[in-house]
């Protein structure tokens, strides 16, 4: 059964500062690998999808990357800002059913 | 126009009663979610609908009920609520049940007293 877990599980940064947040998995057979974020009380909003055969994906600000053999992927958040304070959640997609299965998230507060 | 949209955003009753959460999406998507996030913000899987077909069900008790009248529509019905059920649901869809780009909606705060 696959496992995400995401490290560290809170995080304190001065605005500026480029940031690496971590997500493993046990099973590296996975089909695609989803980095989302969720405001408090809010959805969760879909920032980067990695499928299996990609190694990195970027949007603005944002990038992602994926090793699947040894069951890691990161986001990077460059230049961070008060506005990225949020918790980021990443979404491992995996096993005959495709369901992806989330790990427990990355708490950010960006303070000014 | 909200993608996936769920109702009702809060939901406070009493133990022991029934309740629905709807959920719909004007995505013409084909498969639909549901999660439950715990107190501690941990989302899990309870059911997936492709083309109203039920394709996962965890081990969610027999108290929750999907139903999918159409692929736009999975609705979530909870019979004999407990206090243990209080909990944020989310609904979620998906092109397919490939590898695709999961769309949630804002979510429904249910609270059993």
């Amino acid at each position: 059964k696959q496992e995400v877990t995401q490290i560290p599980a809170a995080l304190s940064v001065p605005e500026g500062e480029n940031l690496v947040l971590n997500c493993s998995f046990t099973d590296s057979a996975i089909y695609n690998l989803q980095w989302f974020r969720q405001d408090p009380g809010k959805g969760l909003t879909s920032l980067l999808l990695i499928q299996s055969s990609q190694r990195e994906q970027t949007s603005g600000r944002l990038n992602a990357s994926l090793d699947k053999s040894s069951g890691r992927s990161t986001l990077y958040i460059a230049a961070s800002q008060p506005g990225d304070s949020a918790t980021y959640l990443c979404a491992v997609g995996s096993g005959g059913s495709y369901i992806p299965t989330f790990g427990r998230g990355t708490s950010l507060i960006v303070h000014p | 126009d909200t993608a996936v949209s769920q109702t009702p955003k809060y939901l406070v009753t009493q133990m022991g009663n029934d309740k629905s959460i709807k959920c719909e999406q004007n995505l013409g998507h084909d498969t639909m979610y549901w999660y439950k996030q715990d107190s501690k913000k941990f989302l899990k899987i309870m059911f997936s609908y492709n083309n109203k077909e039920l394709i996962i069900n965890e081990t969610v008790p027999n108290r929750f009920s999907p139903k999918s009248p159409d692929k736009a529509h999975l609705n979530l019905h909870i019979n004999s609520l407990e206090l243990g059920d209080s909990a944020v649901y989310f609904c979620a869809s998906s092109q397919n049940s490939g590898a695709n780009v999961l769309t949630f909606g804002a979510g429904s705060r249910l609270t059993v007293l």
